[in-house]
């Protein structure tokens, strides 16, 4: 089974303040994603990384900052968090398997107030 | 600019009430296309991956199909446990795996 864990379920974090977002995922896999999820908005993609210390931007990285020290470990940082970071943030890792398929983990709700 | 539209964004059904969930997209050449379940409050589970049309998937009371413009969830005769947020997400070629998503249909089944 596919297993990605994230640090938190919920966090509440103050406007200004910096954010970690931790993303742990144990099979060995090179992509990995970082997602926030908005009502009406869908999943949008914010940073991912196809090897260690390799990092492109999704479509809304403004704001946001990503880590790759380890193949197992990819960080989301919010520099200064602020009330329209409020949202849902999900990891995915993509299974290397042909298929595409990309796994999540439970998400973090995050408000910052 | 690549779209993934779904519709009806919501949809309640009597439990045993069979319905379809769409999915239509446009972008320049689909490498595959994804269905998601997603309870509140957590990630969304992989149910499908379709490939090129004309295939078929099926699990439980779930089938989804693949034309060249959608795709369809069938559900068939619901039970209240499928009640969740059914996401699609298209993947096209030469983007890298990045996933483009609906913004979801959120299906309650009533007992």
């Amino acid at each position: 089974d596919v297993k990605v864990t994230q640090s938190s379920r919920y966090l509440v974090k103050r406007t200004g303040e910096k954010v970690f977002l931790e993303c742990v995922q144990d099979m060995d896999h090179e992509n990995m994603f970082w997602y926030r999820q908005d009502p009406g908005l869908g999943l949008r993609l914010i940073y991912f990384s196809y090897d260690v210390k390799m990092k492109e931007k999704g479509d809304i990285p403004e704001g946001y900052s990503v880590s790759r020290e380890k193949k197992e470990r990819f960080s989301l940082i919010l520099e200064s968090a602020s009330t329209n970071q409020t949202s849902m943030y999900l990891c995915a890792t993509l299974v290397p398997d042909g298929t595409d398929t990309q796994y999540f983990g439970p998400g973090t709700r995050l408000t910052v107030l | 600019e690549d779209q993934v539209t779904q519709s009806p964004e919501a949809l309640r059904l009597q439990e045993g009430e069979s319905s379809s969930l769409n999915c239509s997209y446009t972008v320049s050449g689909l490498r595959g296309l994804f269905w998601y379940r997603q309870d509140p409050g957590k990630g969304p589970e992989f149910l499908f991956t379709l490939y090129s049309a004309g295939e078929e998937k099926e699990k439980e009371r779930l089938k989804a199909t693949l034309t060249k413009k959608e795709s369809f969830l069938h559900i068939t005769a619901p039970k209240p446990e499928d009640s969740a947020t059914y996401l699609c997400a298209v993947h096209k070629t030469g983007s890298a795996r990045q996933l483009t998503f609906g913004s979801g249909t959120q299906l309650t089944v009533l007992p």
